[in-house]
């Protein structure tokens, strides 16, 4: 299993700023995933963070948007840039630290962008 | 891609009730996960069930992976049941189903 931890639980920001998110893992891992879920919505994949590359995006989102750091194997940010009201989401950092695909999730940020 | 249905979609019980949620996939998938997200948004791992059945105190699994499915049992709900109950596949990406919401009443 994996103890995962975020900062901050939760945010209220104003629109045009930009918020870092960060998830701390218990373990080293190899890959780091960063999550959206809108209100009301199933978890949608961001990106997945490896450690001393770029990270890799999925269709619909953009490193200027959602630029991503993994400075060691414990450890990522995510940042939230140019907020927007449309960016009031749980956003959520996950690993599968066992090779087997079992995913653990951090707690999550509750973000609400005014 | 493969697609996950969950169902029923929102479920309402009185205390002490039992109830069964099924997810069903269109494709076969290598694990199969089962999730509770309370209301404080956290994602609670339940089950790591890509086949066979497990139980852990009043909530169970079963998996049949030969018919892409999955139930998650759940007897004598307590309140604290409350919440969204995700079941998420995985053939390398997550595969993601809306999830089933329980309310459960005093």
């Amino acid at each position: 299993s994996a103890v995962i931890s975020q900062k901050p639980s939760r945010d209220i920001c104003q629109r045009g700023t930009s918020l870092t998110i960060q998830c701390q893992v218990d373990s080293q891992v190899t890959m780091m995933f960063w999550y959206r879920q809108q209100p009301g919505q199933s978890l949608t994949l961001i990106a997945t963070a490896n450690q001393g590359s770029e990270a890799t995006y999925e269709s619909g989102f953009v490193i200027d948007k959602f630029p991503i750091s993994r400075p060691n194997l414990t450890f990522s940010t995510l940042t939230v840039s140019n907020m927007s009201p449309e960016d009031s989401s749980i956003y959520l950092c996950s690993v599968a630290p066992s090779g087997n695909d079992e995913q653990f999730f951090g707690p999550g940020t509750r973000l609400t962008v005014l | 891609g493969i697609q996950v249905e969950q169902s029923p979609p929102d479920l309402i019980l009185q205390e002490g009730a039992n109830s069964t949620l099924r997810c069903n996939f269109s494709d076969s998938v290598n694990n199969l996960q089962w999730f509770h997200q309370n209301p404080w948004g956290q994602l609670i791992n339940l089950f790591y069930i890509p086949s066979g059945t497990k139980q852990n105190g009043r909530l169970s699994a079963t998996t049949v992976a030969t018919e892409r499915y999955s139930l998650l049992y759940i007897s004598s709900s307590q309140t604290t049941d409350s919440g969204v109950y995700f079941c998420i596949g995985s053939q390398g990406n997550l595969i993601f189903g809306k999830g089933t919401k329980l309310s459960v009443k005093p």
